[in-house]
Protein backbone atom coordinates (compact mmCIF):
# COMPACT_ATOMS: atom_id res chain seq x y z
CA UNK A 1 0.00 0.00 0.00
CA UNK A 2 1.15 3.41 -1.17
CA UNK A 3 1.65 6.38 1.09
CA UNK A 4 -0.11 8.32 -0.99
CA UNK A 5 -3.21 7.42 -2.42
CA UNK A 6 -3.77 7.96 -6.40
CA UNK A 7 -6.80 6.97 -9.02
CA UNK A 8 -6.22 3.80 -10.51
CA UNK A 9 -7.33 5.40 -13.74
CA UNK A 10 -8.55 8.24 -15.39
CA UNK A 11 -9.33 9.00 -19.35
CA UNK A 12 -10.41 11.91 -21.33
CA UNK A 13 -10.60 12.60 -25.01
CA UNK A 14 -8.66 14.25 -27.25
CA UNK A 15 -7.93 18.47 -26.49
CA UNK A 16 -9.78 17.72 -23.02
CA UNK A 17 -8.55 18.58 -19.88
CA UNK A 18 -8.09 16.17 -16.77
CA UNK A 19 -6.98 16.10 -13.98
CA UNK A 20 -5.29 13.21 -11.03
CA UNK A 21 -4.90 13.70 -7.49
CA UNK A 22 -2.48 12.36 -4.92
CA UNK A 23 -3.65 12.54 -1.08
CA UNK A 24 -1.35 12.18 1.47
CA UNK A 25 -1.52 13.21 5.07
CA UNK A 26 0.02 16.47 7.45
CA UNK A 27 2.89 14.88 7.49
CA UNK A 28 3.95 15.18 3.69
CA UNK A 29 2.21 17.00 1.36
CA UNK A 30 0.17 19.26 3.72
CA UNK A 31 3.42 20.30 5.01
CA UNK A 32 5.77 20.33 2.22
CA UNK A 33 5.59 21.77 -1.08
CA UNK A 34 8.65 19.33 -2.60
CA UNK A 35 5.68 17.55 -4.66
CA UNK A 36 6.83 16.09 -7.80
CA UNK A 37 4.83 14.43 -10.53
CA UNK A 38 6.41 11.32 -13.23
CA UNK A 39 4.82 10.85 -16.46
CA UNK A 40 6.04 7.06 -17.30
CA UNK A 41 5.32 5.44 -20.85
CA UNK A 42 5.45 1.47 -20.93
CA UNK A 43 8.79 -0.35 -20.57
CA UNK A 44 10.59 3.33 -19.93
CA UNK A 45 11.86 4.84 -17.17
CA UNK A 46 10.03 7.67 -14.99
CA UNK A 47 10.10 11.20 -16.28
CA UNK A 48 10.02 14.13 -13.85
CA UNK A 49 7.28 16.69 -15.29
CA UNK A 50 6.38 18.48 -12.06
CA UNK A 51 8.51 19.39 -9.28
CA UNK A 52 8.04 21.63 -5.86
CA UNK A 53 4.12 21.37 -6.89
CA UNK A 54 3.92 23.24 -10.08
CA UNK A 55 7.54 23.71 -11.54
CA UNK A 56 8.32 22.36 -14.76
CA UNK A 57 11.67 21.23 -15.52
CA UNK A 58 13.19 22.66 -19.02
CA UNK A 59 11.21 21.23 -22.16
CA UNK A 60 8.30 19.75 -20.67
CA UNK A 61 5.03 20.68 -22.22
CA UNK A 62 3.07 24.09 -20.52
CA UNK A 63 -0.12 21.53 -21.06
CA UNK A 64 1.21 19.87 -17.80
CA UNK A 65 0.48 22.10 -14.31
CA UNK A 66 0.65 20.97 -10.82
CA UNK A 67 -1.23 22.25 -7.61
CA UNK A 68 -1.73 21.88 -3.90
CA UNK A 69 -4.34 22.53 -1.56
CA UNK A 70 -4.31 21.14 1.83
CA UNK A 71 -3.11 17.34 2.13
CA UNK A 72 -3.66 16.74 -2.07
CA UNK A 73 -2.11 17.59 -4.63
CA UNK A 74 -3.24 17.48 -8.61
CA UNK A 75 -1.61 17.04 -11.71
CA UNK A 76 -3.53 18.55 -14.91
CA UNK A 77 -2.95 18.21 -18.49
CA UNK A 78 -4.93 20.02 -20.73
CA UNK A 79 -5.61 19.70 -24.63
CA UNK A 80 -5.11 15.70 -24.14
CA UNK A 81 -2.74 14.34 -26.97
CA UNK A 82 -2.72 10.84 -27.43
CA UNK A 83 1.15 10.79 -26.62
CA UNK A 84 0.12 11.75 -23.00
CA UNK A 85 -1.43 8.34 -22.85
CA UNK A 86 1.26 6.74 -19.92
CA UNK A 87 0.97 6.19 -15.77
CA UNK A 88 1.83 8.73 -13.85
CA UNK A 89 3.43 8.92 -10.23
CA UNK A 90 3.14 11.22 -7.42
CA UNK A 91 6.16 11.63 -4.82
CA UNK A 92 6.47 13.80 -1.75
CA UNK A 93 8.85 14.50 0.64
CA UNK A 94 7.77 13.63 3.86
CA UNK A 95 10.35 15.38 6.70
CA UNK A 96 13.22 13.52 8.14
CA UNK A 97 14.70 12.67 4.85
CA UNK A 98 11.69 10.22 3.84
CA UNK A 99 10.53 10.56 0.26
CA UNK A 100 7.09 8.73 -0.70
CA UNK A 101 5.47 7.75 -3.74
CA UNK A 102 1.64 7.44 -5.08
CA UNK A 103 0.40 3.67 -6.46
CA UNK A 104 0.50 5.33 -9.85
CA UNK A 105 -2.18 6.91 -12.35
CA UNK A 106 -3.05 5.23 -15.79
CA UNK A 107 -4.54 8.04 -18.17
CA UNK A 108 -5.91 7.10 -21.40
CA UNK A 109 -6.42 8.81 -24.33
CA UNK A 110 -9.88 7.69 -26.13
CA UNK B 1 24.33 13.20 -18.20
CA UNK B 2 23.75 9.51 -18.86
CA UNK B 3 23.29 7.02 -16.38
CA UNK B 4 23.54 3.22 -16.45
CA UNK B 5 22.66 0.28 -13.83
CA UNK B 6 24.42 -3.29 -14.44
CA UNK B 7 24.26 -6.03 -12.37
CA UNK B 8 22.80 -9.47 -12.28
CA UNK B 9 19.43 -10.05 -13.23
CA UNK B 10 19.08 -13.39 -11.06
CA UNK B 11 19.47 -13.42 -7.66
CA UNK B 12 19.34 -16.01 -5.39
CA UNK B 13 16.99 -16.32 -2.27
CA UNK B 14 18.72 -14.89 0.69
CA UNK B 15 21.46 -13.66 -1.41
CA UNK B 16 22.75 -9.81 -2.17
CA UNK B 17 21.34 -7.83 -4.87
CA UNK B 18 24.65 -5.99 -6.00
CA UNK B 19 24.17 -3.38 -8.71
CA UNK B 20 26.26 -0.09 -10.00
CA UNK B 21 25.24 3.17 -11.82
CA UNK B 22 27.60 4.63 -14.09
CA UNK B 23 27.78 8.12 -14.63
CA UNK B 24 28.51 9.72 -17.84
CA UNK B 25 28.21 13.06 -19.20
CA UNK B 26 28.32 14.08 -16.22
CA UNK B 27 30.16 13.73 -12.61
CA UNK B 28 28.61 12.51 -9.10
CA UNK B 29 31.17 14.60 -7.72
CA UNK B 30 28.59 17.61 -7.56
CA UNK B 31 27.85 19.74 -4.65
CA UNK B 32 24.31 19.91 -6.47
CA UNK B 33 22.82 17.13 -6.53
CA UNK B 34 22.20 13.39 -4.60
CA UNK B 35 22.15 10.07 -6.55
CA UNK B 36 19.64 8.08 -5.49
CA UNK B 37 18.45 4.20 -6.33
CA UNK B 38 14.50 3.26 -6.70
CA UNK B 39 12.82 0.27 -7.96
CA UNK B 40 9.41 -0.82 -9.49
CA UNK B 41 7.83 -3.99 -8.91
CA UNK B 42 6.05 -5.63 -12.24
CA UNK B 43 2.95 -3.88 -12.76
CA UNK B 44 3.53 -1.40 -9.77
CA UNK B 45 4.70 1.60 -8.16
CA UNK B 46 7.36 3.27 -7.73
CA UNK B 47 9.25 2.73 -4.43
CA UNK B 48 12.41 5.05 -3.16
CA UNK B 49 15.14 3.28 -1.61
CA UNK B 50 18.34 5.21 -0.67
CA UNK B 51 20.02 8.07 -1.86
CA UNK B 52 23.68 9.45 -1.15
CA UNK B 53 25.70 12.47 -1.80
CA UNK B 54 29.30 13.01 -3.66
CA UNK B 55 30.62 13.04 0.51
CA UNK B 56 29.55 9.79 0.98
CA UNK B 57 26.13 10.96 3.47
CA UNK B 58 23.39 8.89 2.63
CA UNK B 59 19.81 8.28 3.73
CA UNK B 60 17.58 5.35 3.36
CA UNK B 61 14.05 4.06 3.45
CA UNK B 62 13.41 3.11 6.77
CA UNK B 63 11.56 -0.21 5.28
CA UNK B 64 14.65 -0.85 3.68
CA UNK B 65 17.38 0.19 5.74
CA UNK B 66 18.32 -2.86 7.84
CA UNK B 67 19.21 -4.41 4.70
CA UNK B 68 20.17 -1.75 2.11
CA UNK B 69 24.17 -0.39 1.84
CA UNK B 70 24.48 2.32 -1.33
CA UNK B 71 28.25 3.82 -1.88
CA UNK B 72 29.95 5.94 -4.23
CA UNK B 73 33.25 6.23 -6.04
CA UNK B 74 33.40 9.91 -7.23
CA UNK B 75 37.04 8.82 -9.08
CA UNK B 76 35.11 6.26 -11.33
CA UNK B 77 32.01 8.25 -11.48
CA UNK B 78 29.45 5.33 -9.75
CA UNK B 79 27.62 4.88 -7.12
CA UNK B 80 26.42 1.27 -6.24
CA UNK B 81 23.58 -0.63 -4.40
CA UNK B 82 23.28 -3.89 -2.18
CA UNK B 83 20.56 -5.31 -1.18
CA UNK B 84 20.85 -8.00 1.32
CA UNK B 85 18.90 -10.93 2.69
CA UNK B 86 16.49 -10.54 -1.26
CA UNK B 87 13.22 -12.06 -1.41
CA UNK B 88 10.57 -13.16 -4.18
CA UNK B 89 9.38 -9.43 -2.87
CA UNK B 90 12.28 -7.87 -4.32
CA UNK B 91 12.21 -8.53 -7.56
CA UNK B 92 11.82 -5.45 -9.88
CA UNK B 93 13.20 -3.30 -12.27
CA UNK B 94 15.65 -0.73 -10.59
CA UNK B 95 16.63 2.52 -11.61
CA UNK B 96 19.58 4.11 -10.64
CA UNK B 97 18.60 8.28 -10.80
CA UNK B 98 20.13 12.13 -10.24
CA UNK B 99 17.59 14.02 -7.25
CA UNK B 100 17.85 17.59 -7.25
CA UNK B 101 18.70 19.81 -4.30
CA UNK B 102 18.31 23.70 -4.45
CA UNK B 103 16.39 23.01 -8.25
CA UNK B 104 14.00 20.48 -7.93
CA UNK B 105 14.73 18.97 -4.53
CA UNK B 106 13.76 15.54 -4.01
CA UNK B 107 12.82 15.17 -7.97
CA UNK B 108 14.95 12.84 -9.80
CA UNK B 109 15.06 14.66 -12.90
CA UNK B 110 17.40 12.16 -14.79
CA UNK B 111 16.87 8.54 -14.53
CA UNK B 112 18.96 5.27 -16.49
CA UNK B 113 16.87 2.48 -18.28
CA UNK B 114 16.23 0.36 -16.06
CA UNK B 115 17.33 -3.25 -14.87
CA UNK B 116 15.24 -6.28 -14.41
CA UNK B 117 16.34 -8.14 -11.07
CA UNK B 118 14.32 -10.99 -10.21
CA UNK B 119 14.75 -12.83 -7.25
CA UNK B 120 14.57 -16.86 -7.82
Amino acid sequence: QSALTQPASVSGSPSQSITISCTGSSSDIGTYDHVSWYQQHPGKAPKLIIYEVNKRPSGVSLRFSGSKSGNTASLTVSGLLAEDEADYFCSSYAGTRVLVFGGGTKLAVL
Amino acid sequence: LQLQESGPGLVKPSETLSLTCAVSDGSVDSSRFYWGWLRQPPGRGLEWIASIYYSGNTYYNASLQSRVTISVDTADSHFSLKLHSVTAADTAVYYCARQGIAVAPWGFDSWGQGTLVTVS
